[in-house]
Formats: C-alpha cells, sequence, structure tokens
C-alpha cells in the first residue's frame, strides 16, 4: 500500500460521537486526499490537502474537518457522527496533483455508526 | 455535469476466459483516464494510465484502450486468474483540476 497506514482500520462509534481517522504516509509525498467509498457511488472527495496547514474541501466535506500539521500525518474529523458517515474512508497520496499525477490508497477504515 | 458510467456492473467468467470491460465518460477538458483494481477489503491499486494520445497501454494481462473522439475506453483481461476476481474502477480527470471522477466500478468474479 505504497508506504501508508491509516488507523484504526475498524470503527464501531455511536450517533453524535466525534471520531478522528489517521492516515500516515512515509512517502514525503505533498498531496494527501481523503475520500468515502459508499455502495453504488464513485469514490468521492471529501477532504485533501496540498502542503502542510494547506487543505481544501471535496465534494462531500459537510460535518467533515481536516488538518495537517505534519507532511506525513492528515487527519479526518467527523465532530458528530451521523449513520449517514457510515462508510469505508480512503486516503490517498500523490506527489503532485491528483489530475497528473499517480494517486496511491491506503489500507482503508471501515466505520460504522450506530 | 462530468460522469464516468462503467459496465457491466458485474461480470462472471470462467478461468482462463478473456474479458472486456468498458467505461464511457463526459468529463471536459479530458486529461487522462486511469484504471484501478480493487481487491476486497483493501485499497484502489493502478492499472494504466492513459492521455488523450494514448491509444492503447499494457500491462502485463491488462491492456486498456482509450478511443478520446467517442470518449470511451476498454479494459481488456487476458486468459484471466482467480486472482483478477476484484473490482475495476475506472477514473477521469479533467484538465487544469487536481480532483478525480470516479466510475462506480465493475465487479468481476473469475471461477475455476
Amino acid at each position: 500500500d505504497a508506504g501508508i497506514t491509516q488507523s484504526p482500520r475498524h470503527k464501531v462509534t455511536e450517533t453524535g460521537t466525534p471520531v478522528t481517522l489517521r492516515c500516515h504516509q512515509t512517502e514525503n509525498h505533498r498531496y494527501m486526499y481523503w475520500y468515502r467509498q459508499d455502495p453504488g457511488h464513485g469514490l468521492r472527495l471529501i477532504h485533501y490537502s496540498y502542503g502542510v496547514k494547506d487543505t481544501d474541501k471535496g465534494e462531500v466535506s459537510d460535518g467533515y474537518s481536516v488538518s495537517r500539521s505534519k507532511t506525513e500525518d492528515f487527519l479526518l474529523t467527523l465532530e458528530s457522527a451521523t449513520s449517514s458517515q457510515t462508510s469505508v474512508y480512503f486516503c490517498a497520496i500523490s506527489d503532485r496533483g491528483a489530475g497528473v499525477a499517480e494517486q496511491y490508497f491506503g489500507p482503508g477504515t471501515r466505520l460504522t455508526v450506530t | 455535469k462530468n460522469q464516468v458510467e462503467q459496465s457491466p456492473q458485474s461480470l462472471i467468467i470462467l478461468e482462463g476466459k478473456n474479458c472486456t470491460l468498458q467505461c464511457n465518460y463526459t468529463v471536459s477538458p479530458f486529461s487522462n483516464l486511469r484504471w484501478y483494481k480493487q481487491d476486497t477489503g483493501r485499497g484502489p491499486v493502478s492499472l494504466t494510465i492513459m492521455t488523450f494520445s494514448e491509444n492503447t497501454k499494457s500491462n502485463g494481462r491488462y491492456t486498456a484502450t482509450l478511443d478520446a473522439d467517442t470518449k470511451q475506453s476498454s479494459l481488456h483481461i487476458t486468459a484471466s486468474q482467480l486472482s483478477d476476481s476484484a473490482s475495476y474502477i475506472c477514473v477521469v480527470s479533467a484538465l487544469n483540476t487536481d480532483k478525480l471522477i470516479f466510475g462506480t466500478g465493475t465487479r468481476l468474479q473469475v471461477f475455476p
């Protein structure tokens, strides 16, 4: 998985609780991305980062926030989890913008909100 | 609206047989098209990336074709193996953007 780890790999949480997912890379890539994958949908971009402390929203960013204080770590936070956020979350990295560069994906985190 | 559609949604073939997966897109202006393989419970892994000037690209038993005029791509798998059982995702990038448009994938099952 190209030097990308995600933690936790599985999590069950209750509606209304905050949740933080972590993505860690050892490739020193500049760009990092958070996606969610749901049945019947292609992967959808939540947020992405183009450098330390530089982040931007994707197409499904409502209810999510991100932080990147170090090159190697990109955190995704669900401020108050809802059942609609039950999904599989993938982190991805690239050394240039995703439009031109290869994107490498982590192993995913399966999140269940009850 | 930028969209990527894949067909079929699912496919079952016998080991050793060939198969072809289809991808149609409406993304404009076009930059590149990628095919990813996603094993169950794992993240997608890139098979090929093609720009508008490339019409064929191979990666082992996987051959991708691209027709930028008709906005269609196909992924041909030769002499399928059990390990080819996976979802195959077509992804298109628009020019001058850092975002990718993902298809919903084709689930391939290869049986002995």
